[in-house]
């Protein structure tokens, strides 16, 4: 049973560019959620996506911008990167009816130049 | 907003030695939850706390959560190398809300 898988790995990026980070959830999850972790820094929410649709938002400007699928997969899109922006970028899965806790994948770090 | 502390920031221990973490909130949560998050990997679930003065052990660790359902600590005892990482409580104001994260306790063992 695979758990939460991320892609890619490592990104690199310019500023001003444009970045598409990818999760699948955990089998039987239906609800992902994105983090930003700075270094030194716990996650810190960015949204939440459940039937597809954004269900809660943390405090991250419109930069930043998600999407799922009906299979349950979701994407993080982050527009104009900022130097900021690096960072691990974490996406956790769970089940709506017990999203309190989140089951995270091994996360993306982006690297912003 | 909401904010969750924890300390210390750092701890270093010998192995063998007992070690306690501390969260506090600054608003009332519905529940507390604990993670571990080892050198260079991703936070992993260890437990969540629902109940006033809820007390959960597993193996050589302990959790509570305090009475007024602000504070919480993670208390590890006989520390062994395999504990090293860093811990991290998150609490949501309510049932299905966003979890708000602390900055970590990042525990040092030396044998």
């Amino acid at each position: 049973d695979a758990g939460v898988t991320q892609s890619p790995t490592h990104l690199i990026k310019t500023r001003g560019q444009q970045v598409t980070l990818r999760c699948s959830p955990k089998s039987g999850h239906d609800t992902v959620s994105w983090y930003q972790q700075a270094l030194g820094q716990g996650p810190q929410f960015i949204f939440q996506y459940y039937e597809e649709e954004e269900r809660q938002r943390g405090n991250f400007p419109d930069r930043f911008s998600g999407h799922q699928f009906p299979n349950y997969s979701s994407e993080l899109n982050v527009n104009a990167l900022l130097l900021g922006d690096s960072a691990l970028y974490l996406c956790a899965s769970s089940p709506w009816t017990g999203r309190d806790i989140q089951y995270f994948g091994a996360g993306t770090r982006l690297s912003v130049l | 907003g909401q904010q969750v502390m924890q300390i210390p920031q750092y701890q270093h221990v010998q192995e063998g030695e007992d070690f306690t973490t501390y969260c506090n909130s600054s608003t009332t949560l519905s529940n507390i939850q604990w993670y571990k998050q080892r050198p260079g990997g991703h936070p992993v679930f260890l437990i969540q706390l629902v109940k006033s003065g809820e007390v959960k052990k597993q193996k050589r660790l302990t959790f509570q959560f305090g009475e007024a359902k602000k504070n919480s600590s993670l208390h590890i005892t006989a520390t062994q190398t395999t504990d090293v990482g860093t811990y991290f409580c998150a609490g949501g104001r309510q049932a299905g809300t966003a979890l708000i994260f602390g900055k970590g306790t990042t525990l040092s063992v030396s044998s």
